[in-house]
């Protein structure tokens, strides 16, 4: 089982809200997890967006929107990304990452983003 | 301007060789952990290696370990990575990535445009 799953593919509309989950294996609790959130476009370097603990602990990237937030849903053990009043632009691929035992990193399988 | 700028991929037999170089630009490149991060084609992300500040301390991905070395050069602000014994699965875009823990976290807050190695007789 992947540490981290995410869903191959998300269809939202322009102005709505998406939301992207990660799910964490069954043996590692989202709750003490930092996840991170990471945006992939065509022709453009992967851009660092968010990282998430808990509402007291969370920090925004450099230039990153605040549309673009993070949370989590315990009961699914999940880690999520939400981006609100969606644009053409949010169109992309993203992807969580997190530190796994510690010095160790590890991807989700990302989720392509299509905004029509 | 902050910038990463891979080098050195492309076309190799496999069992081959090929070194992959990243240089900084625009920041202290000194202090920063560096990564590599490389994708297959029409693939997701998959980590590689990270080297710290110094190079003091490396860690990889146990199914590459052995294979690929990880390495780096302050005083030319650049990150190595020595591919050998290539396969055809590895073939990726190879993205060197950097962070630099006080200040952002362990978040890979920089990352490079990658280059492509590809593995094929």
């Amino acid at each position: 089982q992947a540490v981290l799953t995410q869903p191959a593919s998300l269809s939202a509309s322009p102005g709505a809200s998406a939301s992207l989950t990660c799910t964490l294996r069954s043996d590692i609790d989202v709750d003490t997890s930092r996840i991170y959130w990471y945006q992939q476009k065509p022709g453009s370097p992967l851009q660092y967006l968010l990282n998430y603990k808990s509402d007291s602990d969370k920090r925004q990237g450099s230039g990153v929107p605040s549309r673009f937030s993070g949370s989590k849903d315990a009961s699914a053990n999940a880690g999520i990304l939400l981006i609100s009043g969606l644009q053409s632009e949010d169109e992309a691929d993203y992807y969580c990452m997190m530190w796994h035992k510690t010095s160790y990193v590890v991807f989700g399988g990302g989720t392509k983003l299509t905004v029509l | 301007e902050v910038q990463l700028v891979e080098s050195g991929g492309g076309l190799v037999q496999p069992g081959g060789s090929l070194r992959l170089s990243c240089v900084g630009s625009g920041f202290s490149f000194s202090s920063y952990w560096m990564s590599w991060v490389r994708q297959a084609p029409g693939k997701g992300l998959e980590w590689v290696a990270n080297i710290k500040e110094d190079g003091s301390d490396k860690y990889y991905v146990d199914s590459l370990k052995g294979r690929f070395t990880i390495s780096r050069d302050n005083a030319k602000n650049s990150l190595y990575l020595q591919l050998n014994s290539l396969r055809a699965e590895d073939t990726a875009v190879y993205y060197c990535a950097g962070f630099w823990p006080p200040v952002t976290g362990y978040a890979l807050t920089i990352w490079g445009q990658g280059t492509m190695v590809t593995v094929s007789s």
